[in-house]
């Protein structure tokens, strides 16, 4: 398996503009995350899937935000409009079962200028 | 809610010496899991405790969960350059999701 797959890698854009983040959990997993990784504020979770279903979405910011799952073989982060405080790593991760092991992909580094 | 404390927030140690980093909790933790992100890298498992006053070791890691299973520790013996990077504990808060710790960010010096 090749693991957690996120794209892009990198993503610079311009404040205001439409991010799109995107996560292909590993096969057979039903629980996925999307994390956001800064210096100030460490790793910080925005939204919790289970079995496709957002089942904790307190950590995201505000309504700039919106993490969609489709089915279980992809997920997506939305930023619109972009903010120069939104610049961070985003990792998304994936596990068995919501309180087992993480898997996490090797993350999205976004700068918004 | 859950209030976890990771401590230190850094520590450099010379190569060969101990290094330990704890997460103490106000409540009791359901489990806990630990991670390791190396330099621009990615979170990593390294271990899963659930049970009051377990002990796991992993070659020169030493994972420990609390009896009263508010606290928990990582302990290196005889640290190598390899182990340089961020720990962190990750507990699950209210039933629902994973929230991590803030980490201990390692250095060694050879």
């Amino acid at each position: 398996d090749a693991g957690v797959i996120q794209s892009p890698r990198h993503e610079v854009t311009e404040m205001g503009q439409e991010v799109t983040l995107r996560c292909k959990p590993i096969s057979g997993h039903n629980s996925l995350f999307w994390y956001r990784q800064t210096m100030m504020r460490g790793l910080e979770l925005l939204i919790y899937f289970n079995n496709n279903v957002p089942i904790d979405d307190s950590g995201m910011p505000e309504d700039r935000f919106s993490a969609k799952m489709p089915n279980a073989s992809f997920s997506t982060l939305k930023i619109q409009p972009s903010e120069p405080r939104d610049s961070a790593v985003y990792f998304c991760a994936s596990s068995p079962q919501g309180y087992t092991e993480a898997f996490f992909g090797q993350g999205t580094r976004l700068t918004v200028v | 809610g859950q209030q976890v404390m990771q401590i230190p927030q850094y520590q450099h140690v010379q190569e060969g010496e101990d290094f330990t980093t704890y997460c103490n909790s106000s409540t009791t933790l359901s489990n806990i899991q630990w991670y390791k992100q190396r330099p621009g890298g990615h979170p990593v498992f390294l271990i899963q405790l659930v049970k009051s006053g377990e002990v796991k070791k992993q070659k020169r890691l030493t994972f420990q969960f609390g009896e009263a299973k508010k606290n928990s520790s990582l302990h290196i013996t005889a640290t190598q350059t390899t182990d340089v990077g961020t720990y962190f504990c990750l507990y699950n808060q209210a039933g629902t999701a994973l929230i991590f710790g803030k980490g201990t960010t390692l250095s060694v010096s050879s």
